[in-house]
């Protein structure tokens, strides 16, 4: 079982340039998420999704979509790549209990944009 | 919305030593749920110990245990028995019940150290 996994684990942009983060779960969570963690800091939720062909905003969109085609799958994709998106980039799924079980963590992606 | 505030950046402990980390929430719901997570170097997020509000007693896990006050809206974490394994920054999350998206709020977290 591979829980949640996340590609690249390290990229490193220039600034304008786009780039798709994969995320896949093999779990059949329901939920998945894209959190941006700056460093020293704590977890900021960019997107989420309830299902399959469902998408919202998080607190910091701007910069960056998502798609769900696909219960396993869950892209985010930066276009125009700014130094204030230079981050790690965390991907996490959930069951509908998230209060009983929490999320499941991918490994992070670091992106560095120069 | 919901803030979670971690006021503890960086803290050391000796191993086998006890050590307390806290975090404070600010909200309006009475229904909602409490999280603490560890992330080690290895970068990885993992679950450590969950409470729900409508639940008086303090969630223990192990080593771990919350010291859960609502009406203070706060939430320690006490490690018991420190193990260098320990070392990892520690994440405070917050969730509404009845949230739509299960969406968890997460304060700036705090570095643990434990000393040989």
């Amino acid at each position: 079982n591979a829980g949640v996994t996340q590609t690249p684990k390290f990229r490193i942009l220039k600034i304008g340039q786009s780039m798709t983060l994969q995320c896949t779960q093999d779990m059949n969570h329901n939920y998945m998420y894209w959190y941006r963690q700056d460093p020293g800091m704590g977890l900021k939720l960019i997107y989420y999704s309830v299902g399959a062909g469902i998408t919202d905003k998080g607190e910091v969109p701007n910069g960056y979509n998502v798609s769900r085609s696909t219960t396993e799958d869950f892209p985010l994709r930066l276009e125009l790549a700014a130094p204030s998106q230079t981050s790690v980039y965390f991907c996490a799924s959930s069951k509908i209990q998230v209060q009983i079980y929490g999320y499941t963590f991918g490994s992070g992606t670091r992106l560095t944009v120069v | 919305a919901q803030t979670v505030t971690q006021s503890q950046p960086e803290m050391s402990v000796q191993e086998a030593e006890t050590v307390t980390l806290s975090c404070t929430y600010d909200t309006s719901e009475n229904n909602y749920y409490l999280f603490w997570y560890k992330q080690p170097p290895s970068r990885q997020m993992i679950l450590v110990i969950r409470q729900e509000a409508y639940k008086q007693q303090n969630a223990t896990e192990n080593r771990f245990s919350v010291n859960f006050q609502k009406a203070a809206k706060s939430f320690s974490l006490k490690i018991s028995d420190s193990q260098l394994g320990d070392t990892a920054m520690y994440f405070c999350a917050f969730m509404k019940h009845l949230n739509a998206g299960n969406m968890l709020t997460f304060g700036g977290g705090t570095r643990l150290m434990v000393k040989p």
